[in-house]
Protein backbone atom coordinates (compact mmCIF):
# COMPACT_ATOMS: atom_id res chain seq x y z
CA UNK A 1 0.00 0.00 0.00
CA UNK A 2 1.37 3.09 -0.95
CA UNK A 3 0.93 5.93 0.60
CA UNK A 4 2.80 8.71 -1.50
CA UNK A 5 2.44 8.43 -5.10
CA UNK A 6 4.47 10.10 -7.53
CA UNK A 7 2.72 8.57 -10.83
CA UNK A 8 4.85 10.46 -12.83
CA UNK A 9 8.17 8.58 -13.63
CA UNK A 10 10.25 11.04 -15.61
CA UNK A 11 9.52 14.13 -16.49
CA UNK A 12 11.55 16.49 -19.58
CA UNK A 13 11.11 20.14 -19.96
CA UNK A 14 13.17 23.01 -21.78
CA UNK A 15 15.50 25.27 -20.05
CA UNK A 16 13.73 28.48 -18.85
CA UNK A 17 10.08 26.90 -18.49
CA UNK A 18 8.14 25.36 -15.27
CA UNK A 19 8.99 22.18 -14.48
CA UNK A 20 5.83 21.08 -12.24
CA UNK A 21 6.21 17.77 -10.23
CA UNK A 22 3.20 15.96 -8.69
CA UNK A 23 2.84 13.92 -5.73
CA UNK A 24 -0.46 12.71 -3.94
CA UNK A 25 -1.07 10.93 -0.65
CA UNK A 26 -3.36 8.38 1.26
CA UNK A 27 -2.81 8.78 4.56
CA UNK A 28 -4.81 12.15 6.23
CA UNK A 29 -2.35 11.83 9.07
CA UNK A 30 0.47 13.38 6.90
CA UNK A 31 0.55 16.90 8.09
CA UNK A 32 4.27 17.89 7.24
CA UNK A 33 5.90 17.38 3.37
CA UNK A 34 8.89 17.56 2.14
CA UNK A 35 10.92 17.82 -1.46
CA UNK A 36 14.30 15.79 -2.03
CA UNK A 37 16.27 16.16 -5.38
CA UNK A 38 18.66 13.34 -5.78
CA UNK A 39 21.88 12.38 -8.25
CA UNK A 40 22.83 8.89 -8.61
CA UNK A 41 24.68 6.72 -5.80
CA UNK A 42 23.98 10.11 -3.47
CA UNK A 43 21.72 10.74 -0.53
CA UNK A 44 19.10 12.97 -1.01
CA UNK A 45 19.32 16.65 -0.83
CA UNK A 46 16.30 18.38 1.31
CA UNK A 47 14.87 21.29 -1.23
CA UNK A 48 11.93 22.84 0.42
CA UNK A 49 8.62 21.54 2.82
CA UNK A 50 5.51 22.69 3.83
CA UNK A 51 3.45 21.97 7.19
CA UNK A 52 0.03 21.02 6.27
CA UNK A 53 -1.24 24.62 7.96
CA UNK A 54 -0.09 26.68 4.96
CA UNK A 55 -1.00 25.58 1.51
CA UNK A 56 2.53 27.40 -0.40
CA UNK A 57 5.98 27.93 0.47
CA UNK A 58 8.18 29.37 -1.54
CA UNK A 59 12.21 29.88 -1.61
CA UNK A 60 13.83 31.44 -4.78
CA UNK A 61 13.22 29.29 -8.11
CA UNK A 62 11.09 26.71 -5.84
CA UNK A 63 8.01 26.70 -4.77
CA UNK A 64 5.41 23.99 -3.00
CA UNK A 65 1.77 24.30 -3.31
CA UNK A 66 -0.75 21.74 -1.10
CA UNK A 67 -3.80 20.93 -1.43
CA UNK A 68 -5.33 19.29 1.66
CA UNK A 69 -8.81 18.72 0.53
CA UNK A 70 -6.85 16.59 -3.00
CA UNK A 71 -4.05 15.10 -0.98
CA UNK A 72 -1.97 16.97 -3.50
CA UNK A 73 1.36 18.76 -3.74
CA UNK A 74 3.38 19.55 -6.36
CA UNK A 75 6.58 21.56 -6.58
CA UNK A 76 6.73 24.02 -9.14
CA UNK A 77 10.34 25.21 -10.72
CA UNK A 78 11.05 28.45 -12.37
CA UNK A 79 12.98 28.71 -14.41
CA UNK A 80 14.54 25.08 -14.72
CA UNK A 81 18.16 24.92 -15.05
CA UNK A 82 19.82 21.56 -16.98
CA UNK A 83 21.35 21.46 -13.53
CA UNK A 84 18.20 20.63 -11.95
CA UNK A 85 17.97 17.17 -13.84
CA UNK A 86 17.63 14.63 -10.93
CA UNK A 87 15.44 12.23 -9.51
CA UNK A 88 12.75 14.52 -7.13
CA UNK A 89 11.59 12.46 -4.21
CA UNK A 90 8.26 13.96 -2.53
CA UNK A 91 8.15 12.75 1.41
CA UNK A 92 5.36 12.99 4.21
CA UNK A 93 5.07 12.68 7.97
CA UNK A 94 2.67 12.44 10.48
CA UNK A 95 3.69 15.28 13.23
CA UNK A 96 6.26 14.32 15.43
CA UNK A 97 6.83 10.96 14.15
CA UNK A 98 9.27 12.67 11.66
CA UNK A 99 9.21 8.81 9.98
CA UNK A 100 9.49 9.75 6.19
CA UNK A 101 7.42 8.04 4.10
CA UNK A 102 8.51 8.70 0.35
CA UNK A 103 7.40 8.35 -2.93
CA UNK A 104 8.90 6.30 -6.11
CA UNK A 105 10.62 9.38 -7.35
CA UNK A 106 10.07 11.38 -10.77
CA UNK A 107 13.32 11.82 -12.82
CA UNK A 108 13.63 15.52 -14.29
CA UNK A 109 15.52 15.97 -17.39
CA UNK A 110 16.00 19.98 -17.98
CA UNK A 111 17.00 20.09 -21.99
CA UNK A 112 19.42 22.85 -23.06
CA UNK B 1 22.52 22.96 5.13
CA UNK B 2 23.30 20.51 7.91
CA UNK B 3 26.38 17.82 6.81
CA UNK B 4 25.96 13.99 7.11
CA UNK B 5 28.51 11.76 6.13
CA UNK B 6 28.92 8.55 5.43
CA UNK B 7 31.94 5.52 5.24
CA UNK B 8 32.40 3.48 3.58
CA UNK B 9 30.97 5.11 0.63
CA UNK B 10 31.22 1.76 -1.65
CA UNK B 11 32.23 -1.82 -0.02
CA UNK B 12 32.46 -4.74 -1.58
CA UNK B 13 32.49 -8.26 0.24
CA UNK B 14 32.25 -12.27 0.67
CA UNK B 15 28.94 -14.16 1.45
CA UNK B 16 28.95 -14.47 5.26
CA UNK B 17 30.78 -11.45 6.49
CA UNK B 18 29.49 -8.72 8.22
CA UNK B 19 30.39 -5.22 7.03
CA UNK B 20 29.82 -2.01 9.32
CA UNK B 21 28.61 1.44 8.39
CA UNK B 22 29.25 4.15 9.96
CA UNK B 23 26.73 7.91 9.29
CA UNK B 24 27.83 11.16 11.67
CA UNK B 25 26.86 14.27 11.75
CA UNK B 26 29.50 17.02 11.54
CA UNK B 27 28.26 19.94 12.02
CA UNK B 28 24.82 19.13 14.42
CA UNK B 29 23.85 16.60 17.01
CA UNK B 30 21.14 14.26 16.13
CA UNK B 31 19.15 12.23 19.07
CA UNK B 32 17.09 10.34 16.12
CA UNK B 33 18.97 8.96 12.79
CA UNK B 34 17.30 6.85 10.23
CA UNK B 35 18.55 4.15 7.88
CA UNK B 36 17.13 3.53 4.50
CA UNK B 37 17.46 1.13 2.03
CA UNK B 38 17.01 2.00 -1.82
CA UNK B 39 16.86 -0.83 -4.84
CA UNK B 40 17.43 0.13 -8.40
CA UNK B 41 14.10 2.27 -9.56
CA UNK B 42 12.89 1.87 -5.91
CA UNK B 43 11.77 4.57 -3.15
CA UNK B 44 13.76 4.77 -0.24
CA UNK B 45 12.68 2.23 2.21
CA UNK B 46 12.94 3.48 5.94
CA UNK B 47 14.58 0.36 7.95
CA UNK B 48 14.87 1.05 11.02
CA UNK B 49 14.90 4.36 13.78
CA UNK B 50 17.58 4.80 15.71
CA UNK B 51 17.82 6.95 19.00
CA UNK B 52 21.03 8.20 20.68
CA UNK B 53 21.44 5.79 23.77
CA UNK B 54 18.46 3.68 23.49
CA UNK B 55 17.39 0.38 21.27
CA UNK B 56 16.42 1.15 17.57
CA UNK B 57 13.11 0.93 16.43
CA UNK B 58 13.01 -1.76 13.20
CA UNK B 59 10.05 -1.58 10.73
CA UNK B 60 7.90 -4.31 9.63
CA UNK B 61 9.85 -7.05 7.91
CA UNK B 62 13.45 -5.98 8.89
CA UNK B 63 15.49 -8.36 10.98
CA UNK B 64 16.85 -6.30 13.69
CA UNK B 65 19.49 -9.59 14.17
CA UNK B 66 20.48 -8.90 10.82
CA UNK B 67 20.66 -5.24 10.71
CA UNK B 68 22.47 -4.27 13.74
CA UNK B 69 22.03 -0.43 14.65
CA UNK B 70 23.97 1.30 17.27
CA UNK B 71 23.29 4.77 18.22
CA UNK B 72 26.17 5.58 20.72
CA UNK B 73 26.70 9.50 20.80
CA UNK B 74 24.54 11.99 19.49
CA UNK B 75 26.44 12.13 16.26
CA UNK B 76 27.17 9.09 15.35
CA UNK B 77 25.15 6.01 14.27
CA UNK B 78 26.38 2.19 12.87
CA UNK B 79 24.53 0.10 10.71
CA UNK B 80 26.40 -3.55 10.69
CA UNK B 81 24.64 -6.05 8.23
CA UNK B 82 25.55 -9.41 9.60
CA UNK B 83 26.44 -12.33 7.56
CA UNK B 84 25.35 -10.49 4.55
CA UNK B 85 24.09 -12.38 1.70
CA UNK B 86 23.92 -11.16 -2.28
CA UNK B 87 20.20 -9.97 -1.87
CA UNK B 88 21.57 -7.80 0.81
CA UNK B 89 23.00 -5.99 -2.07
CA UNK B 90 21.70 -2.41 -2.04
CA UNK B 91 22.20 1.44 -1.36
CA UNK B 92 21.78 2.00 2.06
CA UNK B 93 21.46 5.76 2.94
CA UNK B 94 20.87 7.07 6.58
CA UNK B 95 19.50 10.44 7.55
CA UNK B 96 19.48 12.72 10.95
CA UNK B 97 17.04 14.75 12.12
CA UNK B 98 18.36 18.39 13.36
CA UNK B 99 16.72 19.23 16.67
CA UNK B 100 15.89 23.10 17.81
CA UNK B 101 15.20 24.20 14.65
CA UNK B 102 12.32 25.74 13.86
CA UNK B 103 11.63 23.85 10.54
CA UNK B 104 12.15 19.92 11.54
CA UNK B 105 13.70 17.93 8.63
CA UNK B 106 15.90 15.10 7.88
CA UNK B 107 19.38 15.67 6.55
CA UNK B 108 20.85 12.70 4.09
CA UNK B 109 24.10 11.03 3.85
CA UNK B 110 25.63 10.10 0.69
CA UNK B 111 24.89 6.59 0.77
CA UNK B 112 26.52 3.67 0.71
CA UNK B 113 26.93 1.27 -1.60
CA UNK B 114 26.61 -2.49 -0.70
CA UNK B 115 27.76 -5.33 -3.32
CA UNK B 116 28.28 -8.72 -1.47
CA UNK B 117 29.55 -11.51 -3.53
Amino acid sequence: DQQVKQNSPSLSVQEGRISILNCDYTNSMFDYFLWYKKYPAEGPTFLISISSIKDKNEDGRFTVFLNKSAKHLSLHIVPSQPGDSAVYFCAASVGSNYKLTFGKGTLLTVNP
Amino acid sequence: GAVVSQHPSRVICKSGTSVKIECRSLDFQATTMFWYRQFPKKSLMLMATSNEGSKATYEQGVEKDKFLINHASLTLSTLTVTSAHPEDSSFYICSARTTGRIQETQYFGPGTRLLVL
